[in-house]
């Protein structure tokens, strides 16, 4: 079975400013990992997706996340954040066996913004 | 970009009646999916569905919940006797083919009101 874990429910920032959401995973088996976003009022949009290969993957809107296999985590990163960002993000994981590709989400963790 | 869709946006039913939640994936998109969102919770995983049948369930969607692909193109979700804690947001989701690292592409979502 998998679990992940978002560490920050909330994380207020100021536009411009450097941002981390921290998700860890705890899982018996090897997964694949994801960041979604959701904003207000409508559904689950990619992110980004490691899969294999460089532990460094870029997504849209310049975010960008590393998967650090000995500490069983997928950090979301952006540089530079903008008032448009603000959002619900969720990490999720999937087994890398399985055939039916279900998604474990987080809890979220909600960026907000400010000018 | 297609876009999975659902109907209605927002539902609105009392305890005890029957209501059914409706989606249209991707056109050439062979898994299915609902999950949930109960307010401020996390999003979990209900059922997925492949080749006509479900390929595997949670311990959430027991006898109550069905699903159904009753075309070629709908998806649905049966609630047979709604209860208070099945208000939440439902999303349903579609991914093109086998192999669990191919992202999930979810619907805006349905919000299941039960008074």
């Amino acid at each position: 079975a998998q679990s992940v874990t978002q560490l920050d429910s909330q994380v207020p920032v100021f536009e411009e400013a450097p941002v981390e959401l921290r998700c860890n995973y705890s899982s018996s088996v090897s997964v694949y990992l994801f960041w979604y976003v959701q904003y207000p009022n409508q559904g689950l949009q990619l992110l980004l997706k490691y899969l294999s290969g460089s532990t460094l993957v870029k997504g849209i809107n310049g975010f960008e996340a590393e998967f650090n296999k000995s500490q069983t985590s997928f950090h979301l990163r952006k540089p530079s954040v903008h008032i448009s960002d603000t959002a619900e993000y969720f990490c999720a994981v999937s087994d890398r066996a399985g055939n039916t590709g279900k998604l474990i989400f987080g809890q979220g963790t909600t960026l907000q913004v400010k000018p | 970009e297609p876009e999975v869709t659902q109907t209605p946006s927002h539902q609105v039913t009392q305890m005890g009646q029957e209501v059914i939640l409706r989606c249209v994936p991707i056109s050439n998109h062979l898994y299915f999916y609902w999950y949930r969102q109960i307010l401020g919770q996390k999003v979990e995983f209900l059922v997925s569905f492949y080749n006509n049948e479900i390929s595997e369930k949670s311990e959430i969607f027991d006898d109550q919940f069905s699903v159904e692909r009753p075309d070629g193109s709908n998806f649905t979700l049966k609630i047979r006797s709604t209860k208070l804690e099945d208000s939440a947001m439902y999303f349903c989701a579609s991914r093109p083919g086998t192999g669990a690292n191919s992202p999930l592409h979810f619907g805006n979502g349905t919000r299941l009101t039960v008074t």
